[in-house]
């Protein structure tokens, strides 16, 4: 149980270019899930906070604009990132959080996103 | 700010030893901290802890927490190549349940 998918694994994009990441919990609702951005050799930094029916809180520094969350299901919420440029090249990461349980989040397996 | 520190960053030790992961942390509003693998993509959860002394404990992997010195340890005995990965512990913090990381371990075990 608790199986998060995320689509793509892998995206390349031209500059300008925007892509949008799917995140899915597969086997249970998810009232709230999470998006994560992580450089490499570094950890996972928090980019926002996503909740079923309602606007996404985001971390200081991490431009709304840019990173538009839909959280429009209890198994789904999406990432855009818009206008994408080279410095948004990295691994983004998902997280869900059944509802009713422990606080425990699932990861997806991630997306790697390159921006040409 | 809230902070956690994981040390060592990394480590390599030969198949069969026991290791010894930290986790420290400084944080406002402690909810409980967390353990995960990753290898290569998705973390995986390890264990969840929120008492103190109270060890947790998976097959060869063990957790214990202490929330008057703010850290946790994680255990692997007989390591395996398997358990080559990179080790997050992971602070939740308050009631919007949000996980503050450390930097992780990479843990190396060889032949």
């Amino acid at each position: 149980g608790a199986v998060v998918s995320q689509h793509p694994s892998w995206v390349i994009c031209k500059s300008g270019t925007s892509v949008k990441i799917e995140c899915r919990s597969l086997d249970f609702q998810a009232t709230t899930m999470f998006w994560y951005r992580q450089f490499p050799k570094q950890s996972l930094m928090l980019m926002a906070t996503s909740n079923e029916g309602s606007k996404a809180t985001y971390e200081q520094g991490v431009e709304k604009d840019k990173f538009l969350i839909n959280h429009a299901s209890l198994t789904l919420s999406t990432l855009t990132v818009t206008s994408a440029h080279p410095e948004d090249s990295s691994f983004y990461i998902c997280s869900a959080r059944e509802w009713g349980t422990e606080n425990i989040q699932y990861f997806g397996a991630g997306t790697r996103l390159s921006v040409l | 700010e809230d902070k956690v520190v994981q040390s060592p960053l990394s480590l390599v030790v030969h198949e069969g030893d026991t290791v010894t992961l930290n986790c420290s942390y400084e944080v406002t509003n402690f909810r409980s901290l967390l353990w995960y693998k990753q290898e290569k993509k998705a973390p995986t959860f390890l264990f969840m802890l929120t008492s103190s002394g109270i060890e947790k404990k998976s097959g060869r992997l063990s957790s214990i927490l202490d929330k008057k010195e703010l850290f946790s340890i994680l255990n692997i005995t007989a390591t395996q190549t398997g358990d080559s990965a990179v080790y997050l512990c992971a602070v939740e913090i308050g009631t919007a349940s949000k996980l503050t990381f450390g930097t992780g371990t990479r843990l190396q075990v060889t032949l």
